[in-house]
């Protein structure tokens, strides 16, 4: 079976630190990648999705970017966190681009900037 | 405002009532899912429907869709504590050539025991 793996779970850190958060999913090839930010008490933004080993496409200008090193691997990254980077972000997977593949989210990452 | 919104916003009920939350929509839709939250967690898929169906079940949960007022509803049924969660509809629709899904700003369910 399909599983998602998102770490790490909660992550404090400084104004102007680099950031690096991986998602990996197991038990599927070719999956469509996706990475959200959920702002406390909203819905979900879409950050990055990616259809393919380096293909990235951003959905908002900001300070994170996202790579697809591999396959089943996608990284959400910032040279240089500002505190309004903060909020929960969630990594999904999907088999195609339409909801009916459905949707599986990873138990997401706290990211709190001081 | 985002192309799908719930409402209401919150919603606190007791134990074995049943929980109605809504999702309306801007644009045409192919398909909307709710989705489930617990706090601090990822969202768990509960239903799809598909712009052709109107209503669809699973267990105590049932999901209608009325694409003419660009809507839907969730309703969950004797409710449980363990219910208590955010509670999001998605929805996915052709725009500029490619497939968006849209989350909602979710309905946070209070079940009290």
């Amino acid at each position: 079976s399909q599983t998602i793996h998102q770490w790490p779970a909660t992550l404090v850190q400084p104004v102007g630190s680099p950031l690096s958060l991986e998602c990996t999913v197991e038990g599927t090839s070719n999956p469509n990648l996706y990475w959200y930010r959920q702002a406390a008490g909203r819905g979900l933004q879409l950050l990055f999705y990616s259809v393919g080993i380096g293909q990235i496409s951003s959905e908002v200008p900001q300070n994170l970017s996202a790579s697809r090193p591999q396959d089943r691997q996608f990284i959400l990254s910032s040279k240089k966190l500002l505190l309004s980077d903060s909020g929960f972000y969630l990594c999904a997977w999907s088999a195609g681009l339409y909801l009916r593949y459905g949707y599986t989210f990873g138990s997401g990452t706290r990211l709190t900037v001081v | 405002s985002q192309q799908g919104e719930e409402d209401p916003q919150a919603l606190s009920i007791q134990e074995g009532e049943n929980a109605t939350m809504n999702c309306s929509y801007k644009t045409s839709i192919n398909n909307l899912q709710w989705y489930r939250q617990n706090s601090g967690r990822g969202l768990v898929h509960l239903i799809l429907i598909r712009s052709n169906e109107r209503e669809k079940h699973s267990g105590r949960l049932r999901v209608t869709l009325d694409t003419s007022k660009k809507s839907s509803s969730l309703l969950i049924t004797a409710s449980r504590a363990a219910d208590t969660a955010s509670y999001f509809c998605a929805t996915d629709a052709n725009s500029g050539g490619y497939q968006k899904v849209t989350f909602g700003t979710g309905t946070k369910l209070q079940v009290i025991p």
